[in-house]
C-alpha cells in the first residue's frame, strides 16, 4: 500500500510568490493534517481537516490556507511568501481524528529566496 | 498547550536496551501520550501511544507513570536503524473535535556499534 504522498518533494520560490503543496493520504484515511518543520525544530501544527471540513488551525497567519477534496487529498497554500516560510512541510493522515497513530509523508522542502 | 520535556540527546550501544524519558507534568485527563521518531530528511514515524496503561508493540514498549506525569519509551534491543530523533507528544484535543500533535525538540538518540 502506498503511504502518504506529498508533492513536490522540493521547490524554490521567491519572496512574495505563492505556493501550493499537495498531499494524498493513505487510502481510506479521512483526516489530514499539515505541519511546518523549521530546521532544528520539531514540527508545528498548521491545519487539520476531517471529512473536508477544517477542524483545527494552528498559530499561523492568514497567508496560510488549506482545503481537503472529496477524495480526501489536500492542498496547503501559502501566499506572499517570506524568507521565514522556508521549511519542511509535512502532511499526516489517519482513519479518524487520530484515534490511532498518524502516518506522515516525507514532506515538501520549501526554500524561499 | 500541554508540553513535554525530554533530554536533548542520549547514547546507547547496539543490542542494548534504551530507556527514553519524557516529563509531561501538565498533562490533562484526556491527553494521549504519543511517541514518534524521525530520521534525517524523512517525516516522523509513529512508534507507539497510550493513555494510562503500559503498552507494547513490535517496535517498542511504553511505560506510563501512575500519575501520568511522565512516561518512558523502551527500545528492547537498539539497532543502528533506531538512531533518530524521538519525540514524546501529547495528543491535544481541541474544540470542535480538532486534534493536533504538539511536538517539542525531541531526544536525539545515537546508537554506537
Amino acid at each position: 500500500d502506498a503511504g502518504v504522498t506529498q508533492s513536490p518533494t522540493h521547490l524554490i520560490k521567491t519572496r512574495g510568490q505563492h505556493v501550493t503543496l499537495r498531499c494524498s493520504p493513505i487510502s481510506g484515511h479521512k483526516s489530514v493534517s499539515w505541519y511546518q518543520q523549521v530546521l532544528g525544530q520539531g514540527p508545528q501544527f498548521i491545519f487539520q481537516y476531517y471529512e473536508k471540513e477544517e477542524r483545527g488551525r494552528g498559530n499561523f497567519p492568514d497567508r496560510f490556507s488549506a482545503r481537503q477534496f472529496p477524495n480526501y487529498s489536500s492542498e496547503l497554500n501559502v501566499n506572499a511568501l517570506l524568507l521565514g516560510d522556508s521549511a519542511l512541510y509535512l502532511c499526516a493522515s489517519s482513519w479518524e481524528t487520530g484515534r490511532e497513530g498518524y502516518t506522515f509523508g516525507s514532506g515538501t522542502r520549501l526554500t524561499v529566496v | 498547550d500541554a508540553k513535554t520535556t525530554q533530554p536533548n540527546s542520549m547514547e546507547s550501544n547496539e543490542e542494548e536496551p534504551v530507556h527514553l524519558p519524557c516529563n509531561h507534568s501538565t498533562i490533562s485527563g484526556t491527553d494521549y501520550i504519543h511517541w514518534y521518531r524521525q530520521l534525517p530528511s524523512q517525516g516522523p514515524e509513529y512508534v507507539i501511544h497510550g493513555l494510562t496503561s503500559n503498552v507494547n508493540n513490535r517496535m517498542a514498549s511504553l511505560a506510563i507513570a501512575e500519575d501520568r506525569k511522565s512516561s518512558t519509551l523502551i527500545l528492547h534491543r537498539a539497532t543502528l536503524r533506531d538512531a533518530a530523533v524521538y519525540y514524546c507528544i501529547l495528543r491535544a484535543l481541541g474544540t470542535g473535535g480538532s486534534e493536533k500533535l504538539v511536538f517539542g525538540k525531541g531526544t536525539k538518540l545515537t546508537v554506537n556499534p
